[in-house]
Formats: structure tokens, C-alpha cells, sequence
């Protein structure tokens, strides 16, 4: 297996502009995070999924971010409008149990001017 | 909500010494587990060493091991004959299983602020 593969790599974009970060899970894996890295804040979990489904959304920020798992080897995290504040790195991960090894993607690093 | 602390932001070690990285917690659930995590400068994060709570050995993973202290809440982090290669952030993280009586619904894993080690030649 490939690994948990994330696009873009990097992203620049212009404050009001939307934002969508892929990830695709390691197959076989039932669990998916969504986490933002900044040097503020640290790890941070936004969002996680089971089999599809969202479980715990309370770390998403505001209404401005969105997360969706419409299959079980694809994932979006979107943002609308950006705002410069939401430059960061962000990762996704997969696992096969909760409590279990976390398989990170490299990470897109979002860039809002 | 559970807290993960990591009290040393930076370290430094020569090459082929032992350096020892700290990592307090808090939860009042018996059943939990424990994780180091390395992020080199590639910015990839791979897990180092896990640890069950209710295991009382200490897990090893080659010149990695752990000094866990259920008590104290203690999960420290030893490199031994550090390499070059282990310059990296690494990261404490915890999690309660979801099955845990007072803890449903909050099984996530927490993340400490990291500690930024660098291998000195």
C-alpha cells in the first residue's frame, strides 16, 4: 500500500477563496482524522470518521470549514471562504482501530494571503 | 478533556549519547494508551513506540524504550546511542478507549506541544 496519500502539497491562495485538501486512506483502515498543525496551536484534531461517518466534529473551527467521507477511500476538507489565519499544515490520518497506530499523509501545507 | 504535557520545547545531545524525553498526563481512567510520535523535517509523522496502560512492562523498540510511570502519570521517552537521523519533533499523544465508563464519546487522541530534539555530530 501506497501510504495515506494527500494533494495538494502545498497551497497559496487568496483570502475569500475556497479550499479543498484530498486525502485518500490506507485501504483496510475503518478510521479517518482530519488535524491542523501550526506552530500557535500544535496538533490539532479537526474532525474524525468511522466507516464513513463523522463522529467528532467539535474541532472544526467554524462553520467555514467542512469535512466529507462520501467512500471509504477518499476524504475532503474544505474551506469557504479562506482567511489568512487558517494557513497551516494540515494532515490527514487513517487507522484501523481508535486505539491503534495513526498512518499520517505528508500533509498540505494552505497558505492564505 | 484529557491534557498531554511536554515541559522540554527543545533538546539537544551529541551523536551516540542517551537523551531522555519527558511526558506527563492527566486522565482518572484505569485503561488508556500511550504513544510517541516523530515528525522529521520531511514533515511525515511516524509512530515511534506504544504503550498500554495496563501492561506493566515498558515498551522497547530498538534504541527507543519507555519509562512508564502509571502513578506519576509518566511517559517518558529514551534514545539511546542517538543518530543523526533521530533529529526530528517529537510528540506524546494519548487516548481513552471509547469503552471506558465516564470517558463516552471522548476517545480522541490528544497530542502534546512536541519536543524539537536535534542530534548534534
Amino acid at each position: 500500500d501506497a501510504g495515506v496519500i494527500q494533494s495538494p502539497r502545498h497551497e497559496v491562495t487568496e483570502m475569500g477563496q475556497e479550499v479543498t485538501l484530498r486525502c485518500k486512506p490506507i485501504s483496510g483502515h475503518d478510521y479517518l482524522f482530519w488535524y491542523r498543525q501550526t506552530m500557535m496551536r500544535g496538533l490539532e484534531l479537526l474532525i474524525y470518521f468511522n466507516n464513513n461517518v463523522p463522529i467528532d466534529d467539535s474541532g472544526m473551527p467554524e462553520d467555514r470549514f467542512s469535512a466529507k467521507m462520501p467512500n471509504a477511500s477518499f476524504s475532503t476538507l474544505k474551506i469557504q471562504p479562506s482567511e489568512p489565519r487558517d494557513s497551516a499544515v494540515y494532515f490527514c490520518a487513517s487507522s484501523f482501530e481508535i486505539t491503534g497506530e495513526l498512518f499520517f499523509g505528508e500533509g498540505s501545507r494552505l497558505t492564505v494571503l | 478533556a484529557q491534557t498531554v504535557t511536554q515541559s522540554q520545547p527543545e533538546m539537544s545531545v551529541q551523536e551516540a549519547e542517551t537523551v531522555t524525553l519527558s511526558c506527563t498526563y492527566d486522565t482518572s481512567e484505569n485503561n488508556y494508551y500511550l504513544f510517541w510520535y516523530k515528525q522529521p523535517p520531511s514533515r511525515q509523522m511516524i509512530l515511534v513506540i506504544r504503550q498500554e496502560a495496563y501492561k506493566q512492562q515498558n515498551a522497547t523498540e530498538n534504541r527507543f524504550s519507555v519509562n512508564f510511570q502509571k502513578a506519576a502519570k509518566s511517559f517518558s521517552l529514551k534514545i539511546s546511542d542517538s543518530q543523526l537521523g533521530d533529529t526530528a519533533m517529537y510528540f506524546c499523544a494519548f487516548i481513552q478507549p471509547l469503552h471506558s465508563i465516564s470517558n463516552f464519546g471522548n476517545e480522541k487522541l490528544t497530542f502534546g506541544t512536541g519536543t524539537r530534539l536535534t542530534i548534534i555530530p
